[in-house]
């Protein structure tokens, strides 16, 4: 059974730029979820998906938005680019909304310069 | 707002030696708290802990919760230079919202 598959994988923007990464979730998972990890900031929390819904959002500008389309796929895009973006996005799938193991794709590590 | 603390911040033990690591949280509607290791990649999923008392155990390494005194332990036996890692424990809200704790480096000498 595949697990979380995040692409890209390593992408490199410039500041101003916008950037879509994307998620598939384990199969049969219906529950997504977005983190942006840092070295100062640890993991923390972005989005939250299920059904196509937006069921939480984390303290991040609205330049950070995310979509969950019908085959529970992810997208999450950040638009206007800054320094301070770069960072490793991680993906979370879940079976459901709550009460199951949540397991993490291996990332997307983005590179503003 | 959740909160969880790990520590120690960091850890340098050498092989054979064991290791606790420990996690505290503070968090409204407590469900679970799940650990995970997390190797320069995407953290894997070491355990989910619901009720207290009861131990998990997968070959070194096991954990137990107790939710009276809001916190858990990760231990890891006989440390080999692959647990090298940064060990992270994270508590859900209601939903799939984890909040994770600082994480905890380890780094196991030959």
């Amino acid at each position: 059974k595949a697990g979380v598959t995040q692409t890209p994988r390593y992408l490199i923007k410039t500041r101003g730029q916008q950037v879509t990464l994307s998620c598939s979730p384990i199969s049969g998972h219906r529950s997504v979820s977005w983190y942006q990890q840092t070295p100062g900031q640890g993991l923390q929390f972005l989005f939250e998906y299920f059904s196509e819904t937006q069921r939480n959002k984390g303290n991040f500008p609205g330049r950070f938005s995310g979509r969950q389309f019908s085959n529970s796929r992810s997208e999450m895009n950040v638009s206007t680019l800054e320094l301070g973006d770069s960072a490793l996005y991680l993906c979370a799938s879940s079976l459901t909304v709550s009460g199951n193991t949540i397991y993490f794709g291996e990332g997307s590590w983005l590179t503003v310069v | 707002e959740d909160k969880v603390v790990q520590s120690p911040l960091s850890l340098v033990v050498h092989e054979g030696d064991t290791v606790t690591l420990n996690c505290s949280y503070e968090v409204t509607n407590f469900r679970s708290l799940l650990w995970y290791k997390q190797e320069k990649k995407a953290p894997t999923f070491l355990f989910m802990l619901t009720s207290s008392g009861i131990e998990k155990k997968s070959g070194r390494l096991s954990s137990i919760l107790d939710k009276k005194e809001l916190f858990s332990i990760l231990n890891i036996t006989a440390t080999q230079t692959g647990d090298s890692a940064i060990y992270l424990c994270a508590a859900p809200d209601a939903g799939n919202m984890l909040t994770f704790g600082g994480g905890t480096r380890l780094m196991v000498k030959p």
